[in-house]
């Protein structure tokens, strides 16, 4: 596909269950970037890959959170033991530099959106 | 924690009107981004912008930097209602890509 794609679009899960989002960034590109958007406000970064390496997850808000992008494509972001609070839109960008070089843009996928009841 | 202030919450105008937003750091930033995000979807930048007192225009949107760099602004003129959308502005502090976002202006432009 032209763009990123993001599986599922909605997620309802009942709390205390796991689950699996999966982003498909657009192909070539080596930075992929997963957010979190609360309603209402604007996204804020979870973590960020260059390839397959993990280099930053400082804004992962806790050890329920765990993303990997093993092949240095697709990635996965799991929640384990799902929260009320984790209720929220979670995107992912990809871009096709290795760093934040001025003018390389993201591209963001549509978001899936999860509810936890 | 967002650094970045986004003023107002919410705009609602008639087709045809002019309208500004804006976006507010204490802090410096050696580029600002402005993104519309439209319902179901995820945010596309608009304009990045880098030099202080930078002005760029994008058909009827004008977007501006302040002289110091901790400010932006977006000028729409004569808006339409394919405007509508939730602007949001974001910076990158770190400077590789971890880009920090306001909380959005919501903009309504009705016919």
């Amino acid at each position: 596909g032209a763009g990123v794609s993001q599986s599922p679009r909605y997620k309802v899960a009942k709390r205390g269950q796991d689950v699996a989002l999966r982003c498909d960034p657009i192909s070539g590109h080596v930075s992929l970037f997963w957010y979190q958007q609360a309603l209402g406000q604007g996204p804020e970064f979870l973590t960020y890959f260059q390839n397959e390496a993990q280099l930053d997850k400082s804004g992962l808000p806790s050890d329920r959170f765990f993303a990997e992008r093993p092949e240095g494509s697709v990635s996965t972001l799991k929640i384990q033991r799902t929260q009320q609070e984790d209720s929220a839109v979670y995107l992912c960008a990809s871009s096709w530099g290795e760093s934040g070089r001025l003018g390389d843009t993201q591209y963001f996928g549509p978001g899936t959106r999860l509810t936890v009841l | 924690t967002q650094l970045l202030e986004q003023s107002p919450q919410f705009l609602s105008i008639q087709e045809g009107e002019n309208l500004t937003v804006y976006c507010n750091s204490s802090s410096v930033f050696s580029s600002l981004q402005w993104y519309r995000q439209e319902p179901g979807e995820g945010p596309v930048l608009l304009v990045t912008v880098v030099t202080g007192g930078e002005v760029k225009k994008l058909k009827r949107l004008t977007f501006q930097f302040g002289d110091a760099r901790k400010d932006s602004s977006l000028h729409i003129t004569a808006a339409q209602p394919g405007d509508t959308g939730l602007y949001l502005c974001a910076g990158d502090p770190d400077s590789w890509g971890k880009l920090q976002f306001g909380a959005g202006t919501q903009v309504v432009v009705t016919p």
